[in-house]
């Protein structure tokens, strides 16, 4: 059963320290996708991924986001300094290249983080 | 950038019953739909999804509408039971032509069904 995975689920951490999700794709799929969830905001794209090149990171805040894939298996988002802004869900998904017969984005269980 | 609206914020249904989520969309250009469902804990689940070249599309007790024209699309899902109890979102992609499959999410939807 194929799916995305997340870690860690679940990170408390204190202001200015710094936090790195990673996620691992569905084997085969070439687009990652990274979300944000927060109850007043909703769920937001910050950043995707295609064959590990960056296409759209409008959504990111550029000055303590960062975003990679250091190859086909990894993505990671890193947050540096982090803020208790930064409070919420941080979903991947991952998909295929449109077109391609499907786009499906299929979503991982999420790193709930914390900050302090 | 595209635009999602989706009403109701909260949907209450007893056991049974049908439950009807509506989005509107704001690109013209947006053509493929997709509903998630997301349970507590969990991430998103997709549902069902439609292209803009069909106007509804049918799984078991989950239906689907678009309505091009009027830029809106919703959810029907019959037959309610307690595990439909979620939250929905829908979203809308421009797809290939607009450079990539970017979901814009709707705020999303509380289905509670009530035995």
């Amino acid at each position: 059963d194929a799916r995305v995975t997340q870690t860690p689920r679940h990170k408390v951490t204190e202001m200015g320290q710094e936090v790195t999700m990673r996620c691992q794709p569905i084997l085969g799929h070439n687009t990652v996708f990274w979300y944000r969830q927060t109850m007043m905001q909703g769920l937001e794209l910050l950043a995707y991924f295609r064959n590990r090149a960056p296409l759209d990171d409008s959504g990111m805040p550029k000055d303590r986001f960062s975003a990679e894939m250091p190859d086909a298996t990894l993505a990671t988002l890193k947050i540096q300094p982090s803020e208790p802004r930064d409070s919420a869900v941080y979903f991947c998904a991952s998909g295929l290249t449109p077109g391609t017969g499907s786009e499906t984005q299929y979503f991982g269980p999420g790193t709930r983080l914390l900050v302090l | 950038g595209e635009n999602v609206e989706q009403h109701p914020s909260t949907l209450s249904v007893q056991e049974g019953d049908s439950a009807v989520i509506k989005c509107t969309y704001s690109d013209s250009a947006s053509n493929y739909f997709p509903w998630y469902k997301q349970e507590l804990g969990k991430g998103p689940q997709l549902i069902i999804d439609i292209r803009s070249n069909v106007g509804e599309k049918k799984d078991q007790r989950i239906a689907v509408t678009l309505n091009k024209t009027a830029k809106h699309f919703s959810l029907h899902i019959t037959e309610t039971q307690p595990e439909d109890s979620a939250v929905y979102f829908c979203a809308a992609s421009i797809g290939v032509t607009g450079g990539g499959n970017k979901l814009t999410f709707g705020t999303g939807t509380q289905l509670k069904v009530e035995l």
